[in-house]
């Protein structure tokens, strides 16, 4: 049981090149969570994805897009990075627990640096 | 909306020392309290949670208590030790359709030797 996992674990690309970070869990979740983590900020949700075939915006959507391609797996697509996209990335997933409290678990992480 | 406000860091405390991060949210309803670890490197670990006010989450040491009237869910350890060392995140969610975690933004924590 791997959990969450996310590849690459870095990447440096250049102004307007293109990318897409994946993400897959293991734990049938149907819910998952693209986040960014900047200093002083916390993380702020990208995309979020409550089902298969759903998707929907969080509070930081510009730049990017996101694909949920089956309930194990949801990718996110930066079709032209900007030195602002420089960030740490994260995945999450969560379960629905008794209650309707849901609990996030994340991945390991995506270092990306736009030059 | 909702938002998460923890003290700020750095934190710098020596081991077997008292810690307590405070952390207060602004929310509508009743939010789900939660608090998120980071080691150096490593993605965000869930440390402990509370779904609703007077219930008191607790692993590894730490404890924290929802006190939905002075809105507030202050993480507490009484001995910390080396390996504490990390960034805290406190965080809510509420029970809205996108279910969406709200971070504060974070306490850095490093206990020396």
């Amino acid at each position: 049981n791997a959990g969450v996992t996310q590849t690459p674990k870095f990447q440096v690309l250049k102004t307007g090149q293109s990318m897409t970070l994946q993400c897959a869990q293991d734990m049938n979740h149907n819910s998952m969570y693209w986040y960014r983590q900047d200093p002083g900020m916390g993380l702020r949700l990208i995309y979020y994805s409550a089902s298969e075939g759903t998707t929907d915006k969080g509070e930081v959507p510009n730049g990017y897009n996101v694909s949920r391609l089956n309930k194990r797996e949801f990718s996110l697509r930066l079709e032209s990075a900007a030195p602002s996209q420089t960030s740490v990335y994260f995945c999450a997933s969560s379960v629905t627990t008794t209650g309707g409290r849901e609990t996030q678990y994340f991945g390991p992480g995506t270092r990306l640096l736009v030059l | 909306g909702n938002s998460v406000t923890q003290m700020e860091g750095p934190v710098t405390l020596s081991e077997e020392a008292f810690l307590t991060i405070n952390c207060t949210y602004t929310a509508t309803g009743y939010p789900s309290l939660f608090w998120y670890v980071q080691y150096p490197g490593e993605g965000l670990q869930l440390l402990l949670k509370a779904t609703k006010a007077d219930d008191k989450g607790s692993n590894k040491g730490f404890e924290a208590t929802y006190r939905k009237e002075t809105t507030s869910f202050h993480l507490e350890k009484g001995s910390v030790q080396v390996s504490d060392s990390a960034v805290y995140f406190c965080a809510l969610s509420d029970q809205g359709s996108a279910r969406q975690l709200t971070f504060g933004s974070g306490t850095q924590l490093t206990v020396l030797p």
